[in-house]
C-alpha cells in the first residue's frame, strides 16, 4: 500500500507569514490528492482536491501544488484562523490513506 | 443543502458489535461514493471504508478488513457500517463522508458518532 507522509508534524509561525507543509507519497498517485484542515473540536473541512484546485469558499491565501509523490499545501499569509491541523489524503485508490497531518500554530 | 447525520454509537465490549447510520439528504444519493472515516481520541484522521454510489463496489482498511461491512440503502438514503469483533483500537469518533463528484476526496462530513470499546 501508499503511505502517505507529512511533513513536519508541527510548526509554529507568525501572522502574516507564508506557510508550507509537505506531504510525500511513496508512490506515484498523479494529482489525486487532497488537502483538509480540522479545527480543534470541529469537522475536517475540504480545502483543495486535484493537488491544486481549490474549493469552493476557501480563501485564495490557500494553494495547492504538486504531481507524482511530492506536494505541498501554502498558506501565503497566515492568519489566526488558520490555526488548525492539515490532512493530505490520496484517492487514486484504495486504500484512501490519509497523512499523519500537520499542526499549525501560532 | 448537503446534510450527514450518523447515529448509532455508544458503549461496547471487546469482541462486540455495533452498527453505524448515516443518513443522508439534499443530494442524489445513489449519485455519489460514501466513506467512512475514524479519528481515535487524540489521533489523526484514519480512512475506514467506502462503497460505491450503486453498493457494489466496497473497500476496506486492512485494519478491520474482515470485521467491518459497509453496505448502503439507496431508497433510504442511508449508509451502513456494520462493524463486528470490535477491539479497544477501534475506539475513535467515526465519520461519514460524501464523495467529490470527479474523486474520492470528500467535500462533505457528517459530525460524527462516538464508539468506545471498553470493558
Amino acid at each position: 500500500d501508499i503511505q502517505m507522509t507529512q511533513s513536519p508534524s508541527s510548526l509554529s509561525a507568525s501572522v502574516g507569514d507564508r506557510v508550507t507543509i509537505t506531504c510525500r507519497a511513496s508512490q506515484g498517485i498523479s494529482n489525486y490528492l487532497a488537502w483538509y484542515q480540522q479545527k480543534p473540536g470541529k469537522v475536517p473541512k475540504l480545502l483543495i482536491y486535484a493537488a491544486s484546485t481549490l474549493q469552493s469558499g476557501v480563501p485564495s491565501r490557500f494553494s495547492g501544488s504538486g504531481s507524482g509523490t511530492d506536494f505541498t499545501l501554502t498558506i501565503s499569509s497566515l492568519q489566526p484562523e488558520d490555526v488548525a491541523t492539515y490532512y493530505c489524503q490520496k484517492y487514486d485508490n484504495a486504500p484512501l490513506t490519509f497523512g499523519g497531518g500537520t499542526k499549525v500554530e501560532i | 443543502e448537503v446534510q450527514l447525520l450518523e447515529s448509532g454509537g455508544g458503549l461496547v465490549q471487546p469482541g462486540g458489535s455495533l452498527r453505524l447510520s448515516c443518513a443522508a439528504s439534499g443530494f442524489i444519493f445513489t449519485s455519489y461514493g460514501m466513506s467512512w472515516v475514524r479519528q481515535a481520541p487524540g489521533k489523526g484522521l484514519e480512512w475506514v471504508s467506502a462503497i460505491s454510489g450503486d453498493g457494489i463496489r466496497t473497500y476496506y482498511a486492512d485494519s478491520v478488513k474482515g470485521r467491518f461491512t459497509i453496505s448502503r440503502d439507496n431508497s433510504k438514503n442511508t449508509l451502513y457500517l456494520q462493524m463486528n469483533s470490535l477491539r479497544a483500537e477501534d475506539t475513535a469518533v467515526y465519520y461519514c463522508a460524501k464523495a467529490g463528484d470527479s474523486g474520492s476526496w470528500y467535500n462533505y462530513w457528517g459530525q460524527g458518532t462516538l464508539v468506545t470499546v471498553s470493558s
